[in-house]
């Protein structure tokens, strides 16, 4: 299994700003992926995080408004860019295990903007 | 369109008793079906995941099936504790394992 750690857990922010949030896993990873859950719902992806080359994207995602990086095989960032009370969330970072079978999630990032 | 329901959307029982949670898929081509727990303020953790060709699988107390035919899962929980109160998420996945496609939940409330 992947031991996946998030930062920051939480974070209250203004409206307007912006907030990185790091993804580490402890082993080296192909496929990495963020995901979006508001309040009382289920997960929605965002987009799959590429080493070495531009994120892909879902639907109604776009990269101005979530930018990501994907420096190696370990490590991966999310940005909430101009954020707004409706990007109020948890972030959460997944990765897929080398069989492509299972699939782990860290612990989340709680956003709230105000 | 790929879709995921699972019924009820929330479930109050009391400690020591079972339960059964629902989940109907229509998701093509079907690769698996994944039962997730998630704490309050966690992320969900993996409870049992099971191809076409698996009916049931279990995870201690917690028990699996899959009607593949009828696009139907089951989770049943034995003899429930009050660490069992959390979301339980259906998911199904139509290919190796990146396309995932996520029920609403159920969220399940354990009381003493």
């Amino acid at each position: 299994s992947a031991v996946i750690s998030q930062k920051p857990s939480r974070d209250i922010c203004q409206r307007g700003t912006s907030l990185t949030i790091q993804c580490q896993v402890d082993s080296q990873v192909t496929m990495m992926f963020w995901y979006r859950q508001q309040p009382g719902q289920s997960l929605t992806l965002i987009a799959t995080a590429n080493q070495g080359s531009e994120a892909t994207y879902e639907s109604g995602f776009v990269i101005d408004k979530f930018p990501i990086s994907r420096p190696n095989l370990t490590f991966s960032t999310l940005t909430v860019s101009n954020m707004s009370p409706e990007d109020s969330s948890i972030y959460l970072c997944s990765v897929e295990d080398k069989g492509g079978y299972e699939q782990y999630f860290g612990p989340g990032t709680r956003l709230t903007v105000t | 369109k790929n879709q995921v329901e699972q019924s009820p959307q929330s479930l109050i029982i009391l400690e020591g008793k079972n339960c059964t949670l629902q989940c109907n898929y229509t998701v093509s081509p079907f690769s698996n079906l994944r039962w997730y727990k998630q704490d309050t303020g966690r992320g969900p953790v993996s409870l049992t995941i099971m191809t076409f060709s698996e009916n049931t699988k279990s995870n201690g107390r917690y028990t699996a099936t899959l009607d593949a035919d009828t696009k139907q899962s089951s989770l049943h929980i034995t003899a429930s504790q009050l660490s069992d109160s959390a979301s339980y998420i259906c998911v199904a996945s139509n290919n190796a394992g990146n396309m995932l496609t996520f029920g609403g939940g159920t969220r399940l409330m354990v009381k003493p």
